[in-house]
């Protein structure tokens, strides 16, 4: 079975310092992974997802990450942070074949606090 | 307009009772899911359910129930509910393929007295 780790729980940080959130899976095989971003209050929305080609994706709101296929790594990262992007964020996994594909496996989320 | 919608947002009830949760979505898709949030916010899939095939997280009680009467809904009823199944639970969608992004309801906040 895959799993997502993050390593990460509660990152601190002030206005325009920049970004990056580790994220670790395990899988064998061939996966597609995302980031997802939960606001206070809100519901998940996605930042970006890989799933082939350029190994490093853009995403929303200036978010990029770098897909290292032998380090089975996803880091998100961002180089200046502002106070809007207080979030908790989660990354996540899925097969990209066989039953039951669809369904995500997510890290156990990194709380960012950006301080203005 | 709501693309995932879920009734009711928050739900408070006594241990032994059994309740429901709505989920519809208007986006046309094909696969639908429950997750499960726990206080400490971790995400877990509960169900998917795509063309009438439901695939189940085997670590899921079976006093949880999916139900989905057509493809743009798919409702979760829970059975004798425990103390444990205080969370939050979201429902999501997408299209058929592995690649598509999911969409997430606003949740509904479950406790459990």
């Amino acid at each position: 079975a895959q799993s997502v780790s993050q390593h990460n729980h509660h990152v601190i940080l002030s206005e325009a310092a920049s970004l990056e959130l580790g994220c670790n899976y395990s899988y064998g095989g061939t996966v597609n992974l995302f980031w997802y971003v939960q606001y206070p209050g809100q519901h998940l929305q996605l930042l970006l997802k890989y799933f082939s080609g350029d190994p490093l994706v853009k995403g929303i709101k200036g978010f990029e990450a770098e897909f290292i296929k032998s380090k089975f790594s996803f880091n998100l990262r961002k180089p200046s942070v502002q106070w809007s992007d207080t979030a908790e964020y989660f990354c996540a996994v899925n097969r990209a074949l066989g039953t039951g594909a669809n369904n995500l496996f997510f890290g156990t989320g990194t709380r960012l606090t950006v301080i203005p | 307009d709501t693309a995932v919608s879920q009734t009711p947002k928050y739900l408070v009830t006594q241990m032994g009772n059994d309740k429901s949760i709505k989920c519809e979505q208007n986006l046309g898709h094909d696969t639908m899911y429950w997750y499960k949030q726990d206080s400490k916010k971790f995400l877990k899939i509960m169900f998917s359910y795509n063309n009438k095939e439901l695939i189940i997280n085997e670590t899921v009680p079976n006093r949880f129930s999916p139900k989905s009467p057509d493809k743009a809904h798919l409702n979760l009823h829970i059975n004798s509910l425990e103390l444990g199944d205080s969370a939050v639970y979201f429902c999501a969608s997408s299209p058929r393929s592995t690649t598509d992004t999911q969409y997430f309801g606003p949740g509904t906040r479950l406790t459990v007295l």
